[in-house]
């Protein structure tokens, strides 16, 4: 009964390649977001997306493309992975504003080679 | 940017009250500062928010300064569990878009 899963845990690829994350969260919450946490552990937000609409788009390169089947599920797809996108990435959910409580998910470690 | 600022690690006894400090002197009336806590290498977990008034829940107290300038994160009985960095966070509104995470205050609470 995981509030906010995600798929995979752990992440491990080659350069140039293209990689998809998926979100899931069963709260019926209508908003979504994408989190990144470098290694010196700094978590900034992504993306948001409220109701399928992207609201937030925080200057991350046009490689990382989020899809909302959904209003449960925010996936994030990365293409022609570098070395700077290893992170962990967090996926987290609340209902209506930010401003409310967020539940995230366990996080997926990218690790690029 | 972040807009507050917390000390970069204290200690706590196990059992004893930990009291974590917030400084926010730019906040603006309509700002509500949120507490978050990030167990080692889980996602952040929401303990509490407040305006203006000391708020109280299950897991922690929120003490704001009457000026609102600073807060505190107070929780009452440490475990070893409570062994996490928190987060101190000034939002732009209550309906803001997006919360933004600060370096935080590594709490290690100690046997």
């Amino acid at each position: 009964d995981t509030a906010v899963s995600q798929t995979p845990k752990y992440l491990v690829t080659q350069m140039g390649n293209d990689k998809s994350i998926k979100c899931e969260q069963n709260l019926g919450h209508d908003t979504m977001y994408w989190y990144k946490q470098d290694s010196k552990k700094f978590l900034k937000i992504m993306f948001s997306y409220n109701n399928k609409e992207l609201i937030i788009n925080e200057t991350v390169p046009n490689r990382f493309s989020p899809k909302s089947p959904d209003k449960a599920h925010l996936n994030l797809h990365i293409n022609s992975l570098e070395l700077g996108d290893s992170a962990v990435y967090f996926c987290a959910s609340s209902q209506g504003r930010a401003g409310n409580e967020q539940f995230f998910g366990p996080g997926t470690r990218l690790t690029v080679l | 940017d972040a807009k507050t600022t917390q000390p970069t690690s204290m200690d706590c006894a196990e059992g004893r009250a930990a009291n974590l400090p917030c400084n926010h002197s730019t906040i603006s009336g309509n700002e509500y500062v949120y507490w978050y806590r990030q167990i080692h290498s889980q996602g952040p977990q929401y303990i509490i928010h407040g305006l203006k008034n000391n708020e109280t829940n299950e897991m922690a107290s929120l003490i704001i300064t009457e000026d609102r300038k600073s807060s505190t994160l107070i929780l009452p009985h440490a475990t070893l569990r409570d062994t996490a960095v928190y987060y101190c966070i000034v939002s732009v509104t209550y309906n803001t878009d997006k919360l933004i995470f600060g370096t935080g205050t590594r709490l290690q609470v100690f046997p």
